[in-house]
């Protein structure tokens, strides 16, 4: 199984400043990542895939980047509704099919 | 507009049944491969399971941890994705969210998700 590790757990940002997030995967997996935002009480929502794809509706503040095992979450000027965890998925890693997310990074206001 | 509304939560013993449903509507359901994510409570997301459209087989994948156990199952006439859960551990309480994954073969992303449904399974 692919392991996927997120830094840091808690990213403490000033409102209108930048937020980079991290994940790193235990083993290659191309560009098969996608990143997910929950708010409290919501379910996700799909921000990223294919590494740096925006999903549908996703402003133009999120970005992504990377390859291999090494990904980036980049939120350029951090708005109110930013506010949320941050998941990362790998998946890659198929056959067998074992999909996992990271642990999550909790964005809150500084 | 896509929408899945998970149903059928709900407490149960261990070593207990549970079934899941999620009804969709907005899209093609029969074109796409639904699947099932868990995330207990005050922790993170943990993928279950997911089954593929007819146009690739139907057939499943499930994450270790319920395989074995759980069995997912879709009704395409009715635009239903089922999860059923069998031999229930405590460690299953969680909210089950139910996602439709991404258009393409092997995009397993998860592009919507539904509210959730919360299983606690207590005796």
């Amino acid at each position: 199984e692919i392991v996927m590790t997120q830094s840091p757990a808690t990213l403490s940002v000033s409102p209108g400043e930048r937020a980079t997030l991290s994940c790193r995967a235990s083993q290659s997996v191309s560009s098969n990542l996608a990143w997910y935002q929950q708010k409290p009480g919501q379910a996700p929502r799909l921000l990223i895939y294919g590494a740096s794809t925006r999903a549908t509706g996703i402003p133009a503040r999120f970005s992504g980047s990377g390859s291999g095992t090494e990904f980036t979450l980049t939120i350029s000027s951090l708005q109110s509704e930013d506010f949320a965890v941050y998941y990362c998925q790998q998946y890659n890693n198929w056959p067998p099919v074992a999909l996992t997310f990271g642990g999550g990074t909790k964005v809150e206001i500084k | 507009e896509v929408q899945l509304v998970e149903s059928g939560g709900g407490l149960v013993q261990p070593g207990r049944s549970l079934r899941l449903s999620c009804t969709a509507s907005g899209f093609t359901f029969g074109d796409y491969a639904m699947s099932w994510v868990r995330q207990a409570p005050g922790k993170g997301l943990e993928w279950v399971g997911f089954i593929r459209s007819k146009a690739y087989g139907g057939t499943t994948e499930y994450a270790a941890s319920v395989k074995g156990r759980f069995t997912i199952s879709r009704d395409d006439s009715k635009s239903i994705a089922y999860l059923q859960m069998n031999s229930l551990k405590t460690e299953d309480t969680a909210v089950y969210y139910c996602t439709r994954v991404g258009p393409w073969l092997r995009a397993y992303y998860f592009d919507y998700w539904g509210q959730g449904t919360l299983v606690t399974v207590s005796s």
